[in-house]
């Protein structure tokens, strides 16, 4: 199984800061990679696939870079709707597996 | 618009079984490949099961395969988890999710359901 791991657990930025997450798998997934967001009480939703496309409907302030085994979601200027959990999910194979998520917070 | 709505979950004891549904509507249901993702309680995501659009592939998580079966209805426009030897680590929202693409099973989920509760609890 191919383990994700997100880095760091908690940001806590404020509105109008840059924020990068990680995410690091344990065996290459080429650009098989993908970002999604989840507020509290609702369903997660997908922002980027194939490690750099955005989905439809998703702002350009939203990028993501890849591939390999290091992964980096970056979010240019937070708006106070972003402050969100984000997770990483691979697809490389057809057993997908989900990082443990980044907690966005409110500095 | 994309809808899908999830039913079916609820409290059951451990050993028991459960089904799981997915109404979908507002898209081609036949021409994507489904999905099934759980989150227990304050947890991350797990997915559980996928199946293609005619349910030619089908493929799971390794801590549900054989006892989950996952099914679809294209007729109906519906998507099944048949949920069977429920343990306390089952508890969770489960998620209905469909693919990005159609046709082309992407492995990513661009469309999700809100979610039904399964409590595994004796």
């Amino acid at each position: 199984e191919i383990v994700l791991t997100q880095s760091p657990a908690t940001l806590s930025l404020s509105p109008g800061e840059r924020a990068t997450l990680s995410c690091r798998a344990s065996q290459g997934v080429s650009s098989y990679l993908a970002w999604y967001q989840q507020k509290p009480g609702q369903a997660p939703r997908l922002l980027i696939y194939d490690a750099s496309n955005r989905a439809t409907g998703i702002p350009a302030r939203f990028s993501g870079s890849g591939p390999g085994t290091d992964f980096t979601l970056t979010i240019s200027s937070l708006e106070p709707e972003d402050f969100a959990v984000y997770y990483c999910q691979q697809r490389s194979n057809w057993h997908s597996t989900f990082g443990g998520g980044t907690k966005v917070e409110i500095k | 618009e994309v809808q899908l709505v999830e039913s079916g979950g609820g409290l059951v004891k451990p050993g028991g079984s459960l089904r799981l549904s997915c109404a979908a509507s507002g898209f081609t249901f036949s021409s994507y490949s489904m999905n099934w993702v759980r989150q227990a309680p304050g947890k991350g995501l797990e997915w559980v099961s996928s199946i293609s659009s005619s349910s030619s592939y089908i493929y799971y998580a390794d801590s549900v395969k054989g006892r989950f079966t996952i099914s679809r209805d294209n007729a109906k426009n519906s998507l099944y988890l048949q949920m069977n030897s429920l343990r306390a680590e089952d508890t969770a929202v489960y998620y209905c999710a469909r693919d990005l693409f159609r046709y082309d099973s992407s492995g990513y989920w661009e469309s999700w359901g809100q979610g039904t509760l399964v409590t595994v609890s004796s």
